[in-house]
């Protein structure tokens, strides 16, 4: 069975300081990813999908990046973290070939607090 | 116009009550339409999935959609403290690929009150 596991579920982080939020995803392969971050009251905003090894879109400009160095690896990244960074970041994936639900599969998020 | 419109909420009901959740949506190409359950500080897991329009059961779920009126509802009959958590309508067009993405509604808050 397929299963997504992101980490760290809890950080706080200084003002100026790097990112790296991490997503695998098991038992599945080419999957399409997803970063998204989700603040309260305001619903889940896509950050980044990406459809395999190398290849990121990103759908809104901002200080944070991601990247995929191997398959069913996603990260989220930022060189100097802003206080408007803070939030609920979460990874999600689907299949390439879209069978079932179509619907995306949600890791169990980081709470990101930017001090 | 937001593509997707969802009332935040929050919603309490007693134990036992049928709580009817709701989402309305612009884009006529819309096809399949989800309902996602989020507890406090976890992500939201899939509830629902319907194609089109028609209802759908599981348990004391149900998922109706009516694609005439761009408006999609999650029925939760004898409702549970369990029940409690942000419920997210989510919604894309035909279509593979990631670029054809989902589309979240703002979720609704609902609290069961035992």
């Amino acid at each position: 069975s397929q299963t997504i596991h992101q980490w760290p579920a809890t950080l706080v982080q200084p003002v100026g300081s790097p990112l790296s939020l991490e997503c695998t995803v098991e038992g599945t392969s080419n999957p399409n990813l997803y970063w998204y971050r989700q603040a309260a009251g305001r619903g889940l905003q896509l950050l980044f999908y990406s459809v395999g090894i190398g290849q990121i879109s990103s759908e809104v400009p901002q200080n944070l990046s991601a990247s995929r160095p191997q398959d069913r690896q996603f990260i989220l990244s930022s060189k100097k973290l802003l206080l408007s960074d803070s939030g609920f970041y979460l990874c999600a994936w689907r299949p390439l070939s879209g069978t079932g639900s179509n619907g995306y599969t949600f890791g169990s998020g980081t709470r990101l607090t930017v001090v | 116009q937001k593509e997707v419109e969802q009332d935040p909420g929050p919603l309490s009901v007693p134990e036992g009550a049928i709580v009817s959740l709701n989402c309305t949506y612009s884009n006529s190409a819309f096809q399949y339409f989800m309902w996602y359950r989020q507890y406090s500080r976890k992500g939201p897991e899939l509830l629902m999935y319907t194609y089109s329009s028609g209802n759908k059961e599981d348990g004391r779920f149900t998922a109706q959609v009516d694609k005439s009126s761009k408006y999609i509802s999650l029925f939760i009959r004898d409702s549970q403290p369990s029940d409690s958590a942000t419920y997210l309508c989510a919604m894309r067009s035909q279509g593979g690929g990631a670029t054809n993405k989902l589309i979240f509604g703002t979720g609704t808050l609902l609290a069961v009150q035992p």
